[in-house]
C-alpha cells in the first residue's frame, strides 16, 4: 500500500526558511510525478508545484514561484519542497501527493507550518 | 478567485442525491480529465473519481463523475452521514501550467 509521509514543519519567522520531506514507500516512486499542496487554516486546497519523473521538469504555482524549489532524491525516495522567503501567508498545512497522471492519487497526512513572529 | 467555480455548499436529506458541479474553462476542463478528492474534517484529500468518471478501488458506486464541454459534475446517491465532507474538483491547466483546484463544496446531510 502506497504511503507518502511529510515531516520537517514547524513554526519559523518571516522572512525565514524551512525544508518539508515527504518520505515515500510502497510504490516505485521513481515512476511517478510528485505534488505540494497546502490548506490555510479554514480555507480550501491549494496546488503549489510538480515534479515530473526525470526531476527536471518543474511547474509552480504563481504563489510561490521563484521562493519554493521542488526536488526528489530517487535514492532515498524522498520529496523535497524548499520554502525561502517565507510569509504569513503561507502558514498552512502542506500535503505531498503522487500523480497518477494529472490526478492525484496518494496524499500524506500533512505536516503544519506556521509563519510569525 | 479559482479557476474552477463550485458551489460553496450543497445538501440533502439521508439517502437522498445531491450534485456538484465544476465549471472551468478550454485551457483545463474542456481539453484535461477532471479528478474529484473529498476531504473529511482534520484529515487528508483522498481521492474520489479520476479520469472524469472513474472510481479507485474501495470508492463505492454511489459516487460517480461525468464531464461535458467546460464543466464537471460529481454525483453522490444514497446520501450517508459518513459523507458529511469538502468535496474540491481538480484538473491540469495548459494555459497556467499548473494543476487547478475548485474552492471546494461542503456537502451537508439535513
Amino acid at each position: 500500500q502506497a504511503q507518502l509521509v511529510e515531516s520537517g514543519g514547524g513554526v519559523v519567522q518571516p522572512g525565514g526558511s524551512l525544508r518539508l520531506s515527504c518520505a515515500a514507500s510502497g510504490f516505485t516512486f521513481s515512476s511517478y510525478g510528485m505534488h505540494w499542496v497546502r490548506q490555510a487554516p479554514g480555507k480550501g486546497l491549494e496546488w503549489l508545484a510538480v515534479i515530473w519523473l526525470d526531476g527536471n521538469d518543474k511547474y509552480y504555482a504563481d504563489s510561490v514561484r521563484g521562493r519554493f524549489t521542488i526536488s526528489r532524491d530517487a535514492s532515498q525516495n524522498t520529496l523535497f519542497l524548499q520554502m525561502n522567503s517565507l510569509r504569513a501567508e503561507d502558514t498552512a498545512v502542506y500535503f505531498c501527493a503522487s500523480d497518477g497522471t494529472y490526478y492525484l492519487n496518494y496524499w500524506g497526512q500533512g505536516v503544519l507550518v506556521t509563519v510569525s513572529s | 478567485q479559482s479557476v474552477l467555480t463550485q458551489p460553496p455548499s450543497v445538501s440533502a436529506a439521508l439517502g437522498q442525491m445531491v450534485t456538484i458541479s465544476c465549471s472551468g474553462g478550454s485551457s483545463n476542463i474542456g481539453n484535461n480529465d477532471v479528478s474529484w478528492y473529498h476531504q473529511l474534517p482534520g484529515t487528508a484529500p483522498k481521492l474520489l473519481i479520476y479520469d472524469n468518471h472513474k472510481r479507485p478501488s474501495g470508492i463505492p458506486d454511489r459516487f460517480s463523475g461525468s464531464k461535458f464541454g467546460t464543466s464537471a459534475t460529481l454525483g453522490i446517491t444514497g446520501l450517508q452521514t459518513g459523507d458529511e465532507a469538502d468535496y474540491y474538483c481538480g484538473t491540469w491547466d495548459t494555459r497556467l501550467s499548473a494543476y487547478v483546484f475548485g474552492r471546494g463544496t461542503k456537502v451537508s446531510v439535513l
